[in-house]
């Protein structure tokens, strides 16, 4: 199985400030990497599919990058309704696995 | 647009059996090429895929799950179901389904979610 590793854990950022978010996988997944973002008591959202690809209605604000087994997520310019838990996924390999989550958390 | 909404009791004795049912409005779960997966995340934590099923009936299930797990699905009520067998407080966690548009592919949209506590 392949283990996604997120960092950091929690991630303390202003407003208006830009932030970086890392995915790690075990192995090679290719460019085959989402990123979720999940608010309290939500189900998890797609905003990122083939690494940097957004998804339907995600603001430009949010890119993604990365491929083989370095990933990151970066949101520029962070509004209020940003600070949530973010989750990255590979669909290269079975099982699918997800990392543990970075907290974004206003500063 | 596809839309998935998960149902069942929120109260499951241990050793007893889990049963969630998820059911699909918007498009047709027989619609070829769509795959139907169950995911749950307990408290606190991370995620975790449990399995998938096509219309066909066809699944696969993770591994660490899957002595325990069956996915069944009902074309004519377009529905699919999860059957966790033996459950321990382990298993409690929210649980949802969710949608692959192929089989190599992420998992969008998914359900609301629906919370399933393991207790005497």
């Amino acid at each position: 199985e392949i283990v996604m590793t997120q960092s950091p854990a929690t991630l303390s950022v202003s407003p208006g400030e830009s932030a970086t978010l890392s995915c790690r996988a075990s192995q090679s997944v290719g460019s085959n990497l989402a990123w979720y973002q999940q608010k309290p008591g939500q189900a998890p959202r797609l905003l990122i599919y083939g690494a940097s690809t957004r998804a339907t209605g995600i603001p430009a604000r949010f890119s993604g990058g990365g491929s083989g087994t370095e990933f990151t997520l970066t949101i520029s310019s962070l509004q209020s309704e940003d600070f949530a838990v973010y989750y990255c996924q590979q669909y290269n390999n079975w099982p699918r696995t997800f990392g543990q989550g970075t907290k974004l958390e206003i500063k | 647009q596809v839309q998935l909404q998960e149902s069942g009791p929120g109260l499951v004795k241990p050793s007893q059996t889990l049963s969630l049912m998820c059911t699909v409005s918007g498009g047709s779960i027989s619609r070829g090429g769509y795959y139907w997966s169950w995911i749950r995340q307990h408290p606190g934590k991370g995620l975790e895929w449990i399995g998938y099923i096509y219309y066909s009936g066809s699944t696969y299930y993770n591994p660490s799950l899957k002595s325990r797990v069956t996915i069944s699905v009902d074309t004519s009520q377009n529905q699919f179901s999860l059957n966790l067998s033996s459950v321990t407080a382990a298993d409690t966690a929210v649980y949802y389904c969710a949608l692959q548009l192929w089989l190599g592919s992420w998992f969008d949209p998914w359900g609301q979610g629906t919370l399933v506590t393991v207790s005497s």
